[in-house]
């Protein structure tokens, strides 16, 4: 029962180039979310998918764009990454409203 | 927009002893969903207990349980005879009964690190 995955798990960029962060999740599940999380902070919300085919911005979503590809899979995309975008992501999905989310193992990544 | 706020950065208690951890948050709304999820060193997010505004009852799952004050806006959580496993960060968060304007996601506080003494 894989729940949800994100790939890659780590990653080094070079401030300026691009990259795209993987999410599949195999529960059948409406809702599929990203956030970012800072040392000493909470998790923040960078973009989130209520259903198939819509996306709406979060707290963080600058320098982000999202895709929802189909039901299961959600991607994050960094077009020009700056260390600022240094952090763990992770993704979440969850059915109905109120259900707790489930979340992936996170992606941590660097751009120097 | 809601705000949540853990107040003990760090928390250290003997194995066995009891701990609260300690949670309030700001909204004006009356319907709302909370959540402590547990983040061990290896980077999961693990749910640990839920809590629906609209009942009044207490969660508990197992060893954990929470003191959920509404009037207050206070949702602490209580770990029993601690063990080991459970040393981790411990996150509080919120989500909004409704749906739609980024209320479906998660507002979570800074979390506090606990600490299990052998």
């Amino acid at each position: 029962n894989a729940g949800v995955t994100q790939t890659p798990k780590f990653q080094v960029l070079k401030t300026g180039q691009s990259m795209t962060l993987q999410c599949a999740q195999d529960m059948n599940h409406n809702s599929m979310y990203w956030y970012r999380q800072d040392p000493g902070m909470g998790l923040r919300l960078i973009y989130y998918s209520a259903s198939e085919g819509t996306t709406d911005k979060g707290e963080v979503p600058n320098g982000y764009n999202v895709s929802r590809l189909n039901k299961r899979e959600f991607s994050l995309r960094l077009e020009s990454a700056a260390p600022s975008q240094t952090s763990v992501y992770f993704c979440a999905s969850s059915d109905r409203l109120g259900q707790p989310q489930h979340f992936g193992d996170g992606t941590r990544l660097s751009i120097l | 927009a809601q705000t949540v706020t853990q107040s003990q950065p760090e928390m250290s208690v003997q194995e066995a002893e009891t701990v609260t951890l300690s949670c309030t948050y700001d909204t004006s709304e009356s319907d709302y969903y909370l959540f402590w999820y547990k983040q061990p060193p290896s980077r999961q997010m693990i749910l640990v207990i839920r809590q629906e505004a609209y009942k009044q009852q207490n969660a508990t799952e197992n060893r954990f349980s929470v003191n959920f004050q509404k009037a207050a806006k206070s949702f602490s959580l209580k770990i029993s005879d601690s063990q080991l496993g459970d040393a981790a960060m411990y996150f509080c968060a919120y989500r909004s009964f409704y749906s739609g304007g980024g209320a479906d996601g998660l507002t979570f506080g800074k979390g506090t690190h606990l600490i299990i003494q052998p």
